[in-house]
Order: structure tokens, then sequence, then C-alpha cells
């Protein structure tokens, strides 16, 4: 069946540093690809999303690129905030109803 | 505009007793979800909705029932709490249950403790 896997966290970086955090998946179609942000306390939100291969979904000066060749779907950051700090969840949909995410990646910002 | 709202915010529940978290969303969205968020395993779903007046099950379905009578209520019920039904609880809605492209809408949560 369709899965998501990411990298696991926490991950810790200081202001201003460059942010990835990987996903790659396995899909029996052509999915839409998400990643979602969860701050401390709160639902998810969307934070991006990419609905065909090399689309690249942006937001916040976050982004990500549908890469279909490597089945993946990395999101970057160039220079973080401690606003940043939240947990990030990376999805797929293949269609029908169900979403899939990932287990989750905490990322820590340090001022 | 509120979004969807869920209550309780929180719960502490003894083992055994009848539990409904409350999900209401103002968007007019057709479709509707419920997660259940533990440590390390993401988001499951337990129960969807595509429509007012129809339901299905999720990955993670048992001890849990859902109705949708209208298009803005969609409660989840746990007819007798276990511990493992301990968790973080979201409800989420899309505009569409069959779109691929979908986004979906959370709410705040509730966190529910069985004892």
């Amino acid at each position: 069946g369709d899965s998501v896997t990411q990298m696991e966290g926490p991950v810790t970086l200081s202001e201003e540093a460059f942010l990835t955090i990987n996903c790659t998946y396995t899909a029996t179609g052509y999915p839409s690809l998400f990643w979602y942000v969860q701050y401390p306390g709160e639902g998810l939100q969307l934070l991006l999303k990419a609905t065909k291969a090399d689309d690249k979904g942006s937001n916040k000066g976050f982004e990500a690129t549908y890469r279909k060749e490597t089945t993946s779907f990395h999101l970057e950051k160039g220079s973080v905030q401690v606003s940043d700090s939240a947990v990030y969840f990376c999805a797929l949909r293949d269609g029908g109803f169900k979403t899939i995410f990932g287990a989750g990646t905490r990322l820590f910002v340090k001022a | 505009i509120a979004g969807i709202t869920q209550a309780p915010t929180s719960q502490i529940l003894a083992a055994g007793r009848r539990m409904t978290l409350r999900c209401t969303q103002d968007m007019r969205h057709n479709a509707m979800y419920w997660y259940r968020q533990d440590l390390g395993l993401g988001l499951r779903l337990i129960h969807y909705s595509n429509t007012a007046g129809t339901t299905g099950k999720g990955e993670v379905p048992d001890g849990y029932s859902v109705s949708r009578a209208n298009t803005d209520d969609f409660p989840l019920t746990l007819a007798s709490a276990v511990p493992s039904q301990t968790s973080v609880y979201f409800c989420a809605s899309s505009d569409s249950g069959s779109a691929w492209a979908d986004t979906q809408y959370f709410g705040p949560g509730t966190r529910l403790t069985v004892l």
C-alpha cells in the first residue's frame, strides 16, 4: 500500500541555518504531495503542496519539489527562525478519501 | 470564521465509560475525518465521511463509531473506553472527499486520557 517515510527527529538548528527534512513515498498511482505543519498545542495546517512531477510548492520561505524519479518531496528552507519550531508532516493523497501521513519530524530552532 | 471546533479540549475518562468527542465545521465542506495522533506514529485515520449521511472506516476504526446527520457535525463516540484509546484526536474537513489534491483543515484537537 501507499506509504510515507520521513526523517526522524528531533532536528535542532540555530537561527538562520539551512533546513532540509527528507521525505520519500511509495504509491501505486500519481499522488499529490503535501507538507503540513503543527505548532505547539494546535492542529495541523497546510504548509505547501504539489500535484504533479517537477512541481515546486512554496510558502513562508519553505520549498519542496515533487521528484517522481526519486519518489521524494524534501522540505527546505534557506534560513530558519525560532518561530519555525514545530512538527512537520509529509503526506500523500492518491485519489479517494485517504491522506497518508508520515510520522512527523520535530524541529527545534535555537536563538 | 471559526473553521473547525472540537470539544472538549481535554478529558480524563475512566475505562469502560462512554465518551463522545464533538466536531463542528462552518466551511460547508463535504468531507470530514477523525484521526488519532500518537507519538512516533503520525496521524492514523479512524473514520471518515465523504458527505452528509455517509460514513466509512479508516485505518483504526475498532472501538469507535461516527455519525454524519448533517454537513456541519461529525461526532466520534467511544462506546466503552480502554486505556489504548489514550491519544490526541483531531477532526478535519476538506471540500471534497475524492479530490486528489484536496487540502484538509484541522481542528485544535482533543486530548483524551483513559485510566
